[in-house]
């Protein structure tokens, strides 16, 4: 299997522009996670899927992120607007309780920067 | 001003040497483990689990050890090389589907 892929892989743009990040997790996986990596903060869970339908966004930071899973093996994590302290990597990770086990597995990353 | 991150505790040893990295958990509810490795410019990488039924677990040439009446949790790792320089995670897991990192330990191996 590919594993989880993520796109882009990097992407620098200017505040206020909107922002999509991809991801499309390994194939036959239920769960699908987008977390986000600072040096502040470490890794935080913003937001899980699991057949698709968001289970918990408690950890979306605000109204400015939304994501989506519009089918099995696709989704994404929009910031619309952005603003420079959403610089971070975001990562895409997913899980098949069936298939591995409950063990999360993720994507190489997409590193953001707004400036 | 000047941004304050994560201080992250680091282990240098030599190439050769075991290395025991620690992690201290905080739910005693959490029945799941998993340690992850990250190295510089990637995801966090599965490495080995444990549930919360077992003690030790042993992989290759890593070990995890559960403490679960002082919520600890250990990795070790025989005969360190130079490309086990990450940063390494621990994650547990309450509830169904949510792990919870900590905030990580860096390894650096010296040849």
């Amino acid at each position: 299997d590919a594993g989880v892929i993520q796109s882009p892989r990097h992407e620098v743009t200017e505040m206020g522009q909107e922002v999509t990040l991809r991801c499309k997790p390994i194939s036959g996986h239920d769960y699908l996670f987008w977390y986000r990596q600072t040096m502040m903060r470490g890794l935080e869970l913003l937001i899980y899927f699991n057949n698709n339908v968001p289970i918990d966004d408690s950890g979306m930071p605000e109204d400015r992120f939304s994501a989506k899973m519009p089918n099995a093996s696709f989704s994404t994590l929009k910031i619309q607007p952005s603003e420079p302290r959403d610089s971070a990597v975001y990562f895409c990770a997913s899980d098949g309780t069936g298939v591995s086990g409950n063990t999360i597995y993720f994507g190489e990353g997409s590193w953001l920067t707004v400036v | 001003g000047e941004s304050v991150g994560l201080h992250l505790p680091t282990l240098s040893v030599q190439e050769g040497d075991n290395s025991i990295i620690n992690c201290a958990y905080s739910n005693s509810a959490s029945d799941y483990f998993i340690w992850y490795k990250q190295e510089s410019g990637k995801g966090p990488q599965f490495i080995i689990d444990i549930r919360s039924n077992m003690d030790k677990r042993q992989g290759q040439r890593v070990t995890v050890l559960l403490n679960k009446t002082v919520k600890h949790l250990s990795l070790q790792i025989a005969a360190t090389q130079p490309g086990d320089s990450a940063v390494y995670f621990c994650a547990e897991k309450s509830g169904f589907q949510k792990l919870v990192f900590g905030t990580g330990t860096r390894l650096l191996v010296s040849p």
